[in-house]
């Protein structure tokens, strides 16, 4: 059974970081590209960054650029998403998802709360 | 980006009734479309991919077609537990982007 279970979401102030991660289970980790998608309630659904499967090549949203880092290790079938520069639009639940053909796994999701 | 014009936002249905909720992209996406069921508190769960392929375990009184811009998803014969919002995403371009969602409710 696919497993992805994420953590590290909390609460902090704005300009500063936060580190997801997202730890994989039940299938070849190595063989799937990645991703995380964020949900609020008033811009809906938006995805945030994807990373292949060596992790050679990475994508993200304009409004993350150059703030949010994607990443992972293969060896620890896990997934990470480094977030610095937060700002109150980032306040968010974010999934982490597998990426098939589309997202066709996901997490249980982690809140992030950018606040003061 | 491509912007994906999703409608109704909600939707009221009887048990046994056939809902559609359409989609509409910016621009021709090639038929990559994928359609989400989302309960409340819970992460999205991939129905259709690729316009009208159901993914494994997706029941077959959903559905979905269309070409170029234009989509459409539907629930034939609706049972209570398909109440839940449902997305559109396109993946043909980068940045991927969802529809703004269809809350679908009991009448």
């Amino acid at each position: 059974e696919v497993q992805l279970v994420e953590s590290g979401g909390g609460l902090v102030q704005p300009g500063r970081s936060l580190k997801l991660s997202c730890a994989a289970s039940g299938f070849t980790f190595s063989n799937y590209g990645m991703a995380w998608v964020r949900q609020t309630p008033t811009k809906g659904l938006e995805w945030v960054a994807s990373i292949s499967t060596g992790g050679g090549n990475t994508y993200y949203r304009d409004s993350v650029k150059g703030r949010f880092t994607i990443s992972r290790d293969n060896a620890k079938n896990t997934q990470y998403l480094q977030m610095d520069s937060l700002r109150s639009e980032d306040t968010a639940t974010y999934y982490c998802a597998r990426l098939g053909a589309t997202f066709d796994y996901w997490g249980q999701g982690v809140m992030v709360t950018v606040s003061s | 980006d491509i912007q994906m014009t999703q409608s109704p936002p909600s939707l009221s249905a009887s048990l046994g009734d056939k809902v559609t909720i359409t989609c509409q992209a910016s621009q021709n996406i090639n038929k990559y479309i994928a359609w989400y069921q989302q309960k409340p508190g819970k992460a999205p769960r991939q129905l259709i991919r690729y316009t009208s392929t159901l993914v494994s375990g997706t029941p077959s009184r959903f559905s979905g077609s269309g070409s170029g811009r234009d989509y459409s998803f539907s629930i034939s014969n609706v049972e209570s537990e398909d109440i839940a919002s449902y997305y559109c995403l396109q993946y043909d371009n980068l940045p991927y982007t969802f529809g703004a969602g269809t809350k679908l409710e009991l009448k």
